[in-house]
Order: structure tokens, then C-alpha cells, then sequence
């Protein structure tokens, strides 16, 4: 099984400043007939289900703001937003959808600093 | 719009059982797979299970396995959840989750795909 591992589990930042989680997998999630990675990031307020915002790695998905941004190849992915608003306030989670079970990591929560 | 409409959650004792089902509308219930994704209160996202579309081949986190079984009736646009010799460590929430239209293949698009829409969630309360 792969083993996602996000970090840090918390983290505040001021409002317009910059938020960076980190996402590791356990082996690679790069497909080579495609070169995509597989890896998603959603996110989850209180009370809801949780919301498709990156996916290949570094694609938006279509609503999402372009201060959401991914990057990453192999086995390290991160999810930047540019520039925090109180709306993003949330849990943020990465997944690998490369091959089952589809493992999630533990989750980042962010708040406003 | 696509829908996913979630219910049969509930307070059940240790081991007993429980059906969920979850709804779907708002797009080709048969081509897609579909997933089972549970969150115990206050925790982070687990996968649970997964059928592809067709009801072929299913998928099972290990925590589950032997004793949940994924199903779908693409006649009734319903994906279910069959949990039985329940814990109390399987309390929790269970969304159901579409996966996002990758590749077509054969008779269905392909499994591997982000989780683009979900369901609101039901819960699942094992307690004595």
C-alpha cells in the first residue's frame, strides 16, 4: 500500500500571506505511460464533504481559484495557496489515486493567523 | 448537476449490520465506478471500497475486508454499502464519491481518477 505523508498538521498564516503543505508519498505515483501523478488534493470544511481542488497533481479543477496551486512530480507534491483568505480556512487533504487502496494523508488543518 | 443522495446510516451494535445507499443522478450511473469513503468523527479520510463500472472488479481497504461488501444496481442508479460484524472502530461518516471521467475503456471509465463529487455523508454509530 502507499503510504501518503502530509506535513505540518496545523499551521496559521495572516491573511494575503502564503500557506504551503506538503504531501509525500511512499513510492512513486508517476505513471509512465501517461507521465501523469496521480495525486489529488481536496478540501473540507466543517460539516461537509470534502471538495476536489487539485488534481494530476497540479491541475485545478474547474471553480477553483488560481490562488490554489500544485506542484510536484514522483513521490513529493505540495499544495501552495498565494495568498490566504478567510474562506480558505479548512482541512486539506492529499490523495493517491495511482492504484488501490487509494490513500489519503492525515490531513493539514489551516486557520487564520 | 450531479447528485449523490446518501442514506440507511444509524446506531447499530457491535456486530451488527447496516445498509447505506447512495443515489445517484445527474449523470450515466452504469459507466462509472464509484466509491466508499468513511471519516471517523473528528479524523481524517479513509477509503473504504471501491466498484468499478459494471460492478466487475471491487476493491476493499483491509480494515474492511471480509466484512463490508460494495454493490450497485444501475437499474436503480444505486451504489451500496453492506457493512456487517460491525465495530466500534467503524464508527464514523461515510460519503460516497464519484470518480472524475478519465479514459473510456470497454464499457466504463477508468477507476483511477480523482473523487469530483461526493455525497453529503451518513453516520454510522457503533455503540452498545
Amino acid at each position: 500500500d502507499i503510504v501518503m505523508t502530509q506535513s505540518p498538521d496545523s499551521l496559521a498564516v495572516s491573511l494575503g500571506e502564503r500557506a504551503t503543505i506538503n504531501c509525500k508519498s511512499s513510492q512513486s505515483v508517476l505513471y509512465s505511460r501517461n507521465n501523469k501523478d496521480y495525486i489529488a488534493w481536496y478540501q473540507q470544511k466543517p460539516g461537509q464533504p470534502p471538495k476536489l481542488v487539485i488534481y494530476w497533481a497540479s491541475t485545478r479543477e474547474s471553480g477553483v481559484p488560481n490562488r490554489f496551486s500544485g506542484s510536484g512530480s514522483g513521490t513529493d507534491f505540495t499544495l501552495t495557496i498565494s495568498s490566504l483568505q478567510a474562506e480558505d480556512v479548512a482541512v486539506y487533504y492529499c490523495q493517491q489515486y495511482h492504484s488501490a487502496p487509494f490513500t489519503f494523508g492525515g490531513g493539514t488543518k489551516v486557520e487564520i493567523k | 448537476d450531479v447528485k449523490l443522495a446518501q442514506s440507511g446510516g444509524g446506531l447499530v451494535q457491535p456486530g451488527g449490520s447496516l445498509r447505506l445507499s447512495c443515489v445517484a443522478s445527474g449523470f450515466t450511473f452504469k459507466s462509472y465506478a464509484m466509491n466508499w469513503v468513511r471519516q471517523a468523527p473528528g479524523q481524517g479520510l479513509e477509503w473504504v471500497s471501491t466498484i468499478t463500472g459494471g460492478g466487475d472488479n471491487t476493491y476493499y481497504a483491509d480494515s474492511v475486508k471480509g466484512r463490508f461488501t460494495i454493490s450497485r444496481d444501475d437499474s436503480k442508479n444505486t451504489l451500496y454499502l453492506h457493512m456487517s460484524s460491525l465495530r466500534v472502530d467503524d464508527t464514523a461518516f461515510y460519503f460516497c464519491a464519484r470518480p472524475a471521467p478519465g479514459y473510456f475503456e470497454g464499457s466504463a471509465y477508468s477507476f483511477t481518477e480523482p473523487f469530483d463529487h461526493w455525497g453529503q455523508g451518513t453516520l454510522v454509530a457503533v455503540s452498545s
